[in-house]
């Protein structure tokens, strides 16, 4: 299994920029995707090879990265960008991260 | 718009079987894509349990290979999850999905499993 690596958590200012890191045990070449999930629903995709904007994802939203390092960043972000963001490789049967929980200060 | 509803019963006894039901609208699912069974774990741990390809083939989670069975009514659109033998450990939100090209683009809202006695 391709193991997926996230920092547990993070807390930031709106408006501010974050970067949500991802590291994967093996290259994953850019088959990385990334969700966010709001308590209580579904994961929703926001970026899909690594650095495609899912259709209707706002673009303060970016990903990038290849090999084994990816970056998730949100610039500014919004109160309302509170969440947990997963990251998920599809170089093998697909794995997740742990994900990152993203809180408002 | 394609959407897809989990169902099933949300208390399932240890030992015995997990059954659910995905219903899908908005596509038919032997048009094309794999259909996917997916949970997240109490604690956000998130796993991929398997697929049923739009042409009936079938890829389990090598973790998951003895105990799973994924398969399909096309006359209904639906596709279902049997987990055999389960345990507290089993224990999660289940979410059926719609794997696109390697990623998951749609989502069921998910459907609380609990094993207990």
């Amino acid at each position: 299994d391709t193991v997926l690596t996230q920092s547990p958590a993070l807390a930031v200012s709106p408006g501010e920029r974050v970067t949500i890191s991802c590291r994967a045990s093996e290259s994953v070449s850019t088959l990385m995707h990334w969700y966010q999930q709001k308590p209580g629903q579904q994961p929703k995709l926001l970026i899909y090879l690594a650095s495609h904007l899912e259709s209707g994802v706002p673009a303060r939203f970016s990903g990038s990265g290849s090999g084994t390092d990816f970056t998730l960043t949100i610039d500014p972000v919004e109160a309302d960008d509170t969440a947990t963001y997963y990251c998920q490789q599809s170089w093998n049967d697909p794995t997740f991260g742990g994900g990152t929980k993203l809180e408002l200060k | 718009e394609i959407q897809l509803q989990e169902s099933g019963p949300g208390l399932v006894k240890p030992s015995q079987s997990l059954s659910l039901t995905c219903s899908v609208t908005g596509y038919t699912i032997t048009s094309g894509y794999d259909w996917s069974w997916i949970r997240k774990f109490p604690g956000n741990k998130m796993e991929w349990m398997g697929y049923i390809s739009n042409s009936g083939s079938t890829n389990y989670n090598p973790s998951l290979k003895i105990r799973i069975s994924i398969t399909r009514d096309t006359s209904k659109n639906q596709f279902f999850l049997q987990l055999n033998s389960v345990t507290t450990e089993d224990t999660a939100t289940y979410y059926c999905a719609r794997l696109t090209w390697g990623w998951f683009a749609y989502w069921g809202q998910g459907t609380l499993v609990t094993v207990s006695s």
